[in-house]
């Protein structure tokens, strides 16, 4: 069984500033994937970045990037320069060898402007 | 290259009534995946389907819930006897295979009302 815990609620950013988004997760399996992914508010779920357990090199993609340690199974999410368009519920989610994704509770990001 | 579709989007229901909810895979995806949304929690794995076979139903509520992912047609999740506690987002994810870390691409949701 896998576990997901995103500890925080919501957080508030102001635009072109940066943001990180704290993940813990739990896993008995060596081979699992992680994942980032966001909800806007018009609910469609759209992944941002995914990150393989037994890759050591972070995972970045365009504005977005994670910073994965493995041994203390944190799993966070960084945006840069944010924009007002990244305002959104985001979820971290994990997966193994039986492919359903476990998500956590969410954070809702705010980008004021 | 469509999107996942699902339909419909929104669904009202009264208390012992039946929900029918339809899932349109993505072309080229035989993989479905069905996720449940209550309010203020993240996407709970509700069944994992291939064409006419159920792989994992680990998720499912053991009763008034089903789901089939005919060889022809949508998946449809099904709820009978909705009770108020079976408000939620009802998501759809498809994916072409089934390799531990592939994308599952999300339909928009049913959101589901019942009074």
């Amino acid at each position: 069984a896998q576990t997901v815990t995103q500890s925080q609620p919501e957080m508030s950013v102001q635009e072109a500033e940066t943001v990180t988004l704290s993940c813990t997760y739990d896993t008995s399996e060596s081979n699992y994937y992680l994942f980032w992914y966001k909800q806007p508010p018009s609910r469609q779920m759209i992944l941002v970045i995914r990150q393989e357990a037994y890759k050591q090199q972070n995972a970045t993609e365009n504005r977005f990037s994670v910073n994965f340690q493995k041994a203390a199974k944190s799993f966070s999410l960084k945006i840069s320069d944010s924009q007002l368009g990244d305002t959104a519920m985001y979820f971290c989610a994990s997966s193994s060898n039986d492919y359903k994704l476990s998500f956590g509770a969410g954070t809702t990001v705010t980008v004021r402007a | 290259n469509a999107g996942v579709m699902q339909n419909p989007r929104h669904l009202v229901r009264r208390r012992g009534q039946e929900a029918r909810l339809r899932c349109s895979p993505m072309k080229g995806h035989s993989h479905v995946y069905w996720y449940r949304q209550l309010p203020e929690e993240g996407l709970k794995f509700m069944v994992y389907l291939q064409k006419e076979n159920i792989i994992d139903e680990s998720g499912m509520p053991k009763e008034r819930f089903s789901a089939e992912f005919p060889k022809e047609g949508p998946s449809i999740l099904r709820i009978q006897q909705v009770v108020r506690g079976d408000s939620a987002a009802y998501f759809c994810a498809s994916s072409p295979q089934a390799r531990v870390g592939d994308e599952q691409y999300f339909g928009p949701g049913t959101r589901l009302t019942v009074t």
